[in-house]
């Protein structure tokens, strides 16, 4: 079955530098989450969009911006990187569907290590 | 302010041993209730959830219960393998309003079955 597809899986940026990490959510998924897990932590959430448009924000930097595009896969672009950022960054998708539990599958990740 | 608290941090088991990860509650609206595994490098892989309706459920090995009244909900393993040994991440979401589907998640237990 198809996952969740990220890119690239590994990314190396230097203080200041900006950075794009795409998304391609399983297949008629409707729904595209963003995760920010730093080392030993627990994934905090982001920014969420149901059907292209953004449907929630978490503790998202204003120095990050996300999107989601016709074809329903996402973008998180994040500029002025900091040492902070240093993460594994997840996407997870789902199909929002009223009458039965909303699984949230989640991507393999991409580890962002800011130098 | 964690939303979702979770223990023990870390949990050593001999194979064959039950493991029990305890998770509470703050806001009464989460009505979402999974569990996720995850393996080194990896993204988080659901286990099992459960919604507030049902007091406990299984599937194979793995069993939810779930307590509406104390807020409270846990994992049990039982016949704990060492293959079983990864960190495992208790959450709660909500069905409703703008926060649809985002996952709160717990601190996370490192699960160690030893053979």
């Amino acid at each position: 079955a198809a996952g969740v597809i990220q890119s690239p899986r590994h990314l190396i940026k230097e203080k200041r530098e900006t950075a794009t990490l795409k998304c391609y959510p399983i297949p008629r998924h409707d729904t595209v989450y963003w995760y920010q897990q730093g080392p030993g932590q627990d994934p905090q959430f982001l920014i969420s969009f149901y059907e292209k448009m953004q449907s929630d924000k978490g503790s998202i930097p204003d120095r990050f911006s996300a999107q989601q595009f016709s074809d329903y896969h996402s973008e998180l672009n994040m500029s002025s990187l900091e040492l902070g950022d240093s993460a594994l960054y997840f996407c997870a998708s789902s199909l929002r569907d009223y009458t039965v539990e909303d699984t949230q599958y989640f991507g393999p990740g991409t580890r962002l290590t800011v130098l | 302010q964690q939303q979702v608290k979770q223990s023990p941090q870390s949990l050593i088991v001999q194979k064959g041993g039950i493991s029990i990860i305890n998770c509470a509650y703050e806001n009464t609206a989460f009505d979402y209730f999974p569990w996720y595994q995850q393996f080194p490098g990896k993204g988080p892989a659901l286990l099992i959830a459960i919604r507030p309706d049902v007091s406990e459920k299984k599937e194979g090995r793995f069993t939810i219960s779930f307590n509406k009244s104390a807020k409270q909900f846990s994992l049990h393993i039982m016949d704990s393998q060492p293959g079983d040994s990864a960190t495992y991440f208790c959450a709660a979401s909500m069905g409703g309003g703008t926060s649809y589907g985002k996952l709160t998640f717990g601190q996370g237990t490192i699960l160690t079955v030893h053979p």
